[in-house]
């Protein structure tokens, strides 16, 4: 595709629910990036992968959050049982190839909100 | 769309002047700095970046510095035009490793 798309654009979930956010990288990329980011604040690093492999996943908050990237395109976000401070936008970026010194490329963002 | 950076700090500008957006980074072996913009209700997009073995870099209408001594980013926009109108992010990336981390943010304002 053109660009990075992300699904969905909003979401609201009752606390406890279940979520997954879905991102779809620019084709060829080989690497994918999620982000979080709380309003009036910038994106907070998540997770990182190299093709299917996830190497960092340093930044996700807690074991309620999961990503997968199973066949190095399309990645999943699922965050489980969500919490009221799991509200921000959720960001995915990719690059042509891997490393932390290449251009990235974001999507729009799904706005996640946790009542 | 939800708005981006509601606390953040503020630069007015009048339309035509030139903006200077500043930023402190936290990692001295970053090696790798980019600027992006943010529009409400949009992700990031890519402005312009600098290599830690460089000190200024010139784009269209833009012009990114890098002082490593005091760990210094800053952003010049020459003829500011309402369209420039978002909130700036500074973002480091260090070799080896993964992650960019952004700092806080700027509000950019342009008065007609």
């Amino acid at each position: 595709g053109a660009g990075v798309s992300q699904s969905p654009r909003y979401k609201v979930a009752k606390r406890g629910q279940d979520v997954a956010l879905r991102c779809d990288p620019i084709s060829g990329h080989v690497s994918l990036f999620w982000y979080q980011q709380a309003l009036g604040q910038g994106p907070e690093f998540l997770t990182y992968f190299q093709n299917e492999a996830q190497l960092d996943k340093s930044g996700l908050p807690s074991d309620r959050f999961f990503a997968e990237r199973p066949e190095g395109s399309v990645s999943t976000l699922k965050i489980q049982r969500t919490q009221q401070e799991d509200s921000a936008v959720y960001l995915c970026a990719s690059t042509r190839s891997g490393g932390a010194l290449n251009e990235q490329f974001f999507g729009p963002g799904t706005r996640l909100t946790v009542l | 769309g939800e708005s981006v950076g509601l606390h953040l700090p503020t630069l007015s500008v009048q339309e035509g002047d030139n903006s200077i957006i500043n930023c402190a980074y936290s990692n001295s072996a970053s090696d790798y700095f980019i600027w992006y913009k943010q529009e409400s209700g949009k992700g990031p997009q890519f402005i312009i970046d600098i290599r830690s073995n460089m000190d200024k870099r010139q784009g269209q209408r833009v012009t990114v510095l890098l002082n490593k001594t005091v760990k210094h980013l800053s952003l010049q926009i020459a003829a500011t035009q309402p369209g420039d109108s978002a909130v700036y992010f500074c973002a480091e990336g260090e070799a080896g490793t993964y992650k960019y981390i952004f700092g806080t943010g700027t509000r950019l304002k342009v008065l007609a």
